[in-house]
C-alpha cells in the first residue's frame, strides 16, 4: 500500500463547479497534514495546512479524519487559475520529512 | 518573503558528467534542507535529507555516491549527481526548513537532461 494515495483524476470541471478531492495515508502516527498545488513544470506550493477540527480558506476547505487516514479538499466556485495538480501530502512523524501523494489533476473549463 | 532559489533552473548535460545544483535560502536560515526528485506524472520522492555541518541522511534506494550533497552553510545546499546517466534525468527539488519558524520552503526546481 502506498503511504500516500490519491485519485490522480484528471477532474475536468466548468467553471463555478464545487469538485473534493479525497487521499487516504498509511502512517497512523503521522501528524501534520497538507494540501500543496503545483503546476505544470514548477515548484509545489503550500494551498493550506489540515487540521484535525477541519479548516477553510476562503473557496478552499480542508477535511481530517483521524480515524479513517483520510484528508479532503473541497473548492468551491471553481476558477479557470485552479486548474492544476494539487499535492495530498504528510509528514512521516519523525525528522520533518514529508510524503507526497502523486496529485490529483483539475482542469477547469470555461 | 522568504524565498529558496535554486540553480540551475535547467541543466542539459552529456552521459558521464557530473552536475552540481545549489539550493539557497535568501532571507532566512535553514539547519535541515531536502532533495527531492520528481519523474514525469508521479509523485516527489524524497531522496535525501541535508543537515548543515553533517553527513546527509539519504533514502532508502538512493546511492550517496552518486547524489553528493554538501550544507556547508546555513544557507547553501548543493546536490552534485556524478557520471550522470540517462535514467538520471528528471526535476529536482529543494526545500528548506527555516530554523526560526519551522516553516518549509520550495525551491524553483532544476530540470536535468542527460543525454
Amino acid at each position: 500500500r502506498k503511504e500516500v494515495e490519491q485519485d490522480p483524476g484528471p477532474f475536468n470541471v466548468p467553471e463555478g463547479a464545487t469538485v473534493a478531492f479525497n487521499c487516504t495515508y498509511s502512517n497512523s502516527a503521522s501528524q501534520s497534514f497538507f494540501w500543496y498545488r503545483q503546476d505544470c513544470r514548477k515548484e509545489p506550493k503550500l494551498l493550506m495546512s489540515v487540521y484535525s477540527s477541519g479548516n477553510e480558506d476562503g473557496r478552499f476547505t480542508a477535511q481530517l479524519n483521524r480515524a479513517s487516514q483520510y484528508i479532503s479538499l473541497l473548492i468551491r466556485d471553481s476558477k479557470l487559475s485552479d486548474s492544476a495538480t494539487y499535492l495530498c501530502v504528510v509528514d512521516t512523524g519523525t525528522a520533518s520529512k514529508l510524503t507526497f501523494g502523486t496529485g490529483t489533476r483539475l482542469q477547469v473549463t470555461l | 518573503g522568504a524565498v529558496v532559489s535554486q540553480h540551475p533552473s535547467r541543466v542539459i548535460c552529456k552521459s558521464g558528467t557530473s552536475v552540481k545544483i545549489e539550493c539557497r535560502s535568501l532571507d532566512f536560515q535553514a539547519t535541515t534542507m531536502f532533495w527531492y526528485r520528481q519523474f514525469p506524472k508521479q509523485s516527489l520522492m524524497l531522496m535525501a535529507t541535508s543537515n548543515e555541518g553533517s553527513k546527509a541522511t539519504y533514502e532508502q534506494g538512493v546511492e550517496k555516491d552518486k547524489f553528493l550533497i554538501n550544507h556547508a552553510s546555513l544557507t547553501l545546499s548543493t546536490l552534485t549527481v556524478t557520471s550522470a546517466h540517462p535514467e538520471d534525468s528528471s526535476f529536482y527539488i529543494c526545500s528548506a526548513r527555516s530554523t526560526n519558524t519551522g516553516e518549509l520552503f520550495f525551491g524553483e526546481g532544476s530540470r536535468l537532461t542527460v543525454l
